[in-house]
């Protein structure tokens, strides 16, 4: 089976920098997604890593280390509008190639950011 | 971008009846889609993997006869809750990939909340 863990509740103030962590166990790992959920709304996507090193893109940065089953999402200058879920997902091989890659969300990483 | 729709946003319905939730992928081609349920406070978990044309892939532990999924063409899929009961109450999100553009991003219905009465 596969297990993804990350921290349930994060807090931090508004300008400065917070790091979310992932780690995970899978079987034929194919990629690494972070999401960004705002309470009531679907997800939308931040980063996807599928090699070992850093991803940067603006404010927010992600982090993959394979070989430790690591990840971890950065976001920098944090704003008032930061405040929301943050989903570690895996993507995975499937034993069936007509079902597609799936992928695996962990338990979410509430963030609330003050001013 | 792509843009992935769901309809309805909200329904709420009494227990016992049925419930049709629609997915489809506005601008691009999916020949797969993804159905998830989350409760309150808790994240996506995958309920199943809906391919055009063929049967859907169900998660161990979900109902293949109380959850039905049809995905009759490459932009719609949907899902029927049948016989609902209040612990059915959840948020259902459906995503899609655009395979023409070979992205590995799944794209996220807006979610439809289903309250059961």
């Amino acid at each position: 089976g596969q297990n993804i863990d990350q921290p349930t509740e994060m807090t931090a103030t508004e300008g400065a920098i917070v790091q979310i962590n992932c780690t995970y166990q899978t079987s034929g790992f194919n990629g690494l997604f972070w999401y960004q959920q705002h309470a009531g709304e679907a997800p939308t996507f931040l980063s996807y890593n599928v090699l070992d090193g850093l991803e940067e893109k603006g404010r927010f940065s992600s982090f993959l280390s394979r070989s430790k089953g690591y990840s971890y999402l950065l976001l920098k200058e944090l704003q008032m509008k930061d405040s929301a879920s943050y989903l570690c997902a895996v993507r995975s091989h499937p034993p069936i190639k007509a079902a597609g890659n799936k992928l695996t969300f962990g338990g979410g990483t509430r963030v609330l950011v003050k001013p | 971008g792509a843009v992935v729709s769901q309809h309805p946003s909200r329904v709420i319905c009494k227990s016992g009846t049925s419930v049709k939730i629609e997915c489809r992928s506005l601008d691009f081609q999916a020949t797969t889609m993804f159905w998830y349920r989350q409760f309150p406070k808790q994240s996506l978990m995958l309920m199943a993997t809906s391919n055009e044309g063929s049967k859907a892939t169900y998660e161990q532990g979900v109902e293949k006869d109380k959850f039905l999924i049809n995905h009759a063409s490459l932009t719609l899929s949907t899902l029927t809750v049948t016989s609902a009961h209040p612990e059915d109450s959840s948020f259902y999100i459906c995503s899609a990939r655009d395979l023409a553009q070979g992205s590995h991003e799944q794209y996220f219905g807006p979610g439809t909340r289903l309250t059961v009465t």
